[in-house]
């Protein structure tokens, strides 16, 4: 169980345009989903929380004009980048905390497999 | 500025042999651990945790040892096998409280990573 899926896995796009990312939990509601970014050789870095129903809490020096989170269900989180510009070519991955389940693992994210962007 | 630290990018262990893999924190804040496995290309998948009420947690061959003095940890692979090659991040977090009904809403900060390879 805890299946956590993006898509797309991997994107190229021109400099200019907007790529939009989707994170689902397969089998479990996910009140929080989180967005990672990570550059080759370099730590996850946390872009932004995003719980369902409410406006996402983005980390310092992220802009939240340019990284739009929505996280319209419990299964769905979406981060949509826009105008998008070479130096946002990144592996961008997400996680998601599995809802109020009393008694399991405290603090286990479950991350999806990521989507590699590539802008042109 | 880097909270969790992982000083070593590489290690390289020859089969059957302990791994040690190690991670320093700057943060007293954070009191509960985590240790990912990361392959190319995909999202980290948990290995094991430890809170800071405990000094070491133990899973099959996996333990993780921590001395919140020295705000130190380490995870021990015992015996080293071909298929722990991978990227292992450390990361931090801080406890929600002793009764929440919502678990692993807390954001992780990660380390930089090391890479471990296992010499067949």
């Amino acid at each position: 169980g805890a299946v956590v899926s993006q898509h797309p896995s991997w994107v190229i796009c021109k400099s200019g345009t907007s790529v939009k990312i989707e994170c689902r939990s397969l089998d479990f509601q996910a009140t929080t989903m989180f967005w990672y970014r990570q550059f080759p050789k370099q730590s996850l870095m946390l872009m932004a929380t995003s719980n369902e129903g409410s406006k996402a809490t983005y980390e310092q020096g992220v802009e939240k004009d340019k990284f739009l989170i929505n996280h319209a269900s419990l299964t769905l989180s979406t981060l949509t980048v826009t105008s998008a510009h070479p130096e946002d070519s990144s592996f961008y991955i997400c996680s998601a905390a599995n809802a109020g389940t009393s008694g399991t693992s405290y603090n286990e994210q479950f991350f999806g497999p990521g989507t590699r962007l590539t802008v042109l | 500025d880097q909270q969790v630290k992982q000083n070593s990018p590489s290690l390289s262990v020859q089969e059957g042999r302990i791994s040690i893999l190690n991670c320093d924190y700057t943060n007293s804040m954070f009191d509960y651990f985590l240790w990912y496995k990361k392959y190319p290309a995909e999202g980290p998948t948990f290995l094991i945790s430890i809170s800071s009420i405990k000094d070491k947690n133990e899973d099959g061959r996996f333990t993780v040892f921590l001395n919140k003095s020295a705000k130190h940890l380490s995870l021990h692979i015992v015996p080293s096998q071909p298929g722990d090659s991978a990227v292992y991040f450390c990361a931090a977090s801080r406890h929600p409280g002793e009764y929440i009904s919502n678990f692993g809403n807390e954001k992780l900060t990660f380390g930089t990573g090391t890479r471990l390879t296992i010499i067949p």
